[in-house]
């Protein structure tokens, strides 16, 4: 079945840029959607197809898809981004939804 | 508001059955997938299987596929997991998430349905 490699953690500085890739074979032909997740809440997807922001989600958040690798950006880092991203994809295996492992963004 | 209302916090013990829900408020729901998803204690989110509750077609995860069973009944506006013998390693969060068609991202989730299973 498809497989979605992400780092486990990340640290960044409040007001610095994360970036969060998520690895897969030839991921860039697939189309990638990335939740965030913090403690005892429910998942909020923060970008959708690649690149496409929900209503409510700020700008700050930006996703790239190419080749073997998708990446979400957050710009600007602040405290409220403190939380676990996961990428997502449909795949036309055995297991059509697939998850990354997750990454822990810790803001410093 | 569209939501996605599951029942509360469930403790059971080893081989009895469950039986969790989740209920629509605010939009069509046989027009939308119901998902659940997995979440055991430390661990990352897994998908389990789905329901679209407009003809009651289901899809399951290989991972998932003989252990739980996924429904619907649509006069209710209500999706449901359940289990006929659950484990100890059922223990986790479990959470229902909507989505239109296939490759769309999941719009809508539940808050969440906390299982703990311990004798």
């Amino acid at each position: 079945s498809y497989v979605l490699t992400q780092p486990p953690s990340l640290s960044v500085a409040p007001g610095k840029t994360a970036r969060i890739t998520c690895g897969g074979n030839n991921i860039g032909s697939k189309s990638v959607h990335w939740y965030q997740k913090k403690p005892g809440q429910a998942p909020v997807v923060v970008i959708y197809y690649d690149t496409q922001w929900p209503s409510g989600i700020p700008e700050r958040f930006s996703g790239s898809n190419s080749g073997n690798t998708a990446t979400l950006t957050i710009s600007r880092v602040e405290a409220g981004d403190e939380a676990d991203y996961y990428c997502q994809v449909w795949d036309s295996g055995r297991d059509p939804v697939v998850f990354g492992g997750g990454t822990k963004l810790t803001v410093l | 508001e569209v939501q996605l209302v599951q029942s509360g916090p469930e403790v059971k013990k080893p081989g009895e059955s469950l039986k969790i829900s989740c209920k629509d408020s605010g939009y069509s729901f046989t027009n939308y997938w119901i998902d659940w998803v997995r979440q055991m204690p430390g661990k990352g989110l897994e998908w389990m299987g789905s329901v679209y509750p407009g003809d009651s077609d289901t899809r399951y995860s290989p991972s998932f596929q003989g252990h739980v069973t996924i429904s619907a009944d649509r006069s209710i506006n209500t999706a449901y997991l359940q289990w006929s013998s659950l484990k100890a390693s059922d223990t986790a969060i479990y959470y229902c998430a909507r989505h239109e068609n296939s490759g769309d991202n999941f719009d809508i989730w539940g808050q969440g349905t906390m299982v703990t299973v311990s004798s």
